[in-house]
């Protein structure tokens, strides 16, 4: 049992490249997240999936986009990358809860250097 | 959802009980209390919740005082190991969708010999 797998773990790119982060989970969860940490702060929410099917924006969308292939997986898109999206990418997931709110689980990072 | 106040730093001898305090004076009576950490350069981790009980799960203990206004996250007995960044963060309930989560900057905890 894996929790959270993402790929891959380190990656440096130019400006304007395009990439896509990869993010499974084999929890059966429902919802599945990404976030960004930039250095100092906290995580901002860039873009969820609350169901297979279904996608909506976070706080800080812009530059981003995502694709729940199935249960187990959810991509982030970064089609032409900036300076500004260096960051360490953390992909989440959670069961959605009944009568009690459930914990998000995460995974240990993809850390982007963008030139 | 509610904003939270933490201090930005805090240290712990090992051993020691490591209490590390909330503020969350606008929180909603919907709205739970979450507790993550951040060990460097690792994925956040989910530690403990709560509504309005007290509650005491295998890593910590989350006191939640009568008015809601504010919490405590103990660690009862601290190791080296729970050096991290400690987030707490309120939130509503969403049954049936997904939880999303607002992170603020947290509280650095040093556990020291």
């Amino acid at each position: 049992n894996a929790g959270v797998t993402q790929t891959p773990k380190f990656q440096v790119l130019k400006t304007g490249q395009s990439m896509t982060l990869q993010c499974a989970q084999d929890m059966n969860h429902n919802s599945m997240y990404w976030y960004r940490q930039d250095p100092g702060m906290g995580l901002r929410l860039i873009y969820y999936s609350a169901s297979e099917g279904t996608t909506d924006k976070g706080e800080v969308p812009n530059g981003y986009n995502v694709s729940r292939l199935n249960k187990r997986e959810f991509s982030l898109r970064l089609e032409s990358a900036a300076p500004s999206q260096t960051s360490v990418y953390f992909c989440a997931s959670s069961e959605q809860g009944q009568g009690s709110d459930q914990p998000q689980h995460f995974g240990d990072g993809t850390r982007l250097s963008i030139l | 959802d509610a904003k939270t106040t933490q201090p930005p730093s805090m240290d712990c001898a090992e051993g020691r009980a490591a209490n590390l305090p909330c503020n969350h004076s606008t929180i909603s009576g919907n709205e739970y209390v979450y507790w993550y950490r951040q060990i460097h350069s690792q994925g956040p981790q989910y530690i403990i919740h709560g509504l309005k009980n007290n509650e005491t799960n295998e890593m910590a203990s989350l006191i939640i005082t009568e008015d809601r206004k504010s919490s405590t996250l103990i660690l009862p007995h601290a190791t080296l190991r729970d050096t991290a960044v400690y987030y707490c963060i309120v939130r509503v309930l969403n049954t049936g969708t997904a939880s999303k989560l607002t992170f603020g900057t947290g509280t650095r905890l040093q556990v020291t010999l």
